[in-house]
């Protein structure tokens, strides 16, 4: 199994530009969650997903962040405009709802600077 | 709203030692997770514990679980340079279990 698979590893834009993160999530699992990763706040989650359906995205900072999963085996993350403060590195996860213990498998994350 | 704490932040060890890291949350659950973060890497799932007085181990860590205390331990035994990372527990969230909520983070550092 390739595990969650996130592109781009790394991603430096300037401030204005459009960012779309990606994320493919282990096959067969039916969640998908959206953490951001920075220093000052740690580890929060964005947004999740069941069954390709957005459950809860109460953690989605502002509406310039919007996410999406069209199917099963992709997500993505956009932030539009991007701002220097949306710094930081994101990880997508999965899970599989049906095991009965809920485990959150991480990809590798997406580094992100805005300049 | 779950809220979960660990501390120390912080640990800086010998090697060869023994120490402890604490987990507590705030509100009843009975799912509780334990991952490893190296600098710059992603989240490694290290346990998972499903039950109260669950206990598990691998290697030099061993992981138990009190959901009456809302409280989960990570135990470091002779603890070695190789365990230097970050280590975070996530507690479930009884109302939508799938949902994680993190602590922290406690930043172990072991010396030689």
């Amino acid at each position: 199994d390739a595990g969650v698979i996130q592109s781009p590893r790394h991603e430096v834009t300037e401030m204005g530009q459009e960012v779309t993160l990606r994320c493919k999530p282990i096959s067969g699992h039916d969640y998908l969650f959206w953490y951001r990763q920075t220093m000052m706040r740690g580890l929060e989650l964005l947004i999740y997903f069941n069954n390709n359906v957005p459950i809860d995205d109460s953690g989605m900072p502002e509406d310039r962040f919007s996410a999406k999963m069209p199917n099963a085996s992709f997500s993505t993350l956009k932030i539009q405009p991007s701002e220097p403060r949306d710094s930081a590195v994101y990880f997508c996860a999965s899970s599989w709802g049906g095991g009965g213990n809920n485990e959150q498998f991480f990809g590798p994350g997406t580094r992100l600077t805005v300049l | 709203e779950l809220k979960v704490e660990q501390n120390p932040l912080f640990l800086s060890m010998q090697e060869g030692k023994n120490y402890t890291i604490y987990c507590n949350y705030s509100t009843t659950s009975d799912r509780l997770y334990w991952y490893r973060q190296d600098p710059g890497k992603s989240l490694e799932s290290l346990f998972v514990l499903l039950s109260n007085g669950a206990v598990k181990q691998e290697g030099r860590l061993m992981a138990s679980l009190d959901t009456k205390a809302r409280l989960s331990t990570l135990h470091i035994t002779a603890a070695v340079h190789d365990l230097s990372a970050t280590y975070f527990c996530a507690v479930g969230d009884t109302g939508t279990a799938s949902k994680l909520t993190f602590g922290t983070g406690t930043r172990l550092q072991v010396t030689l």
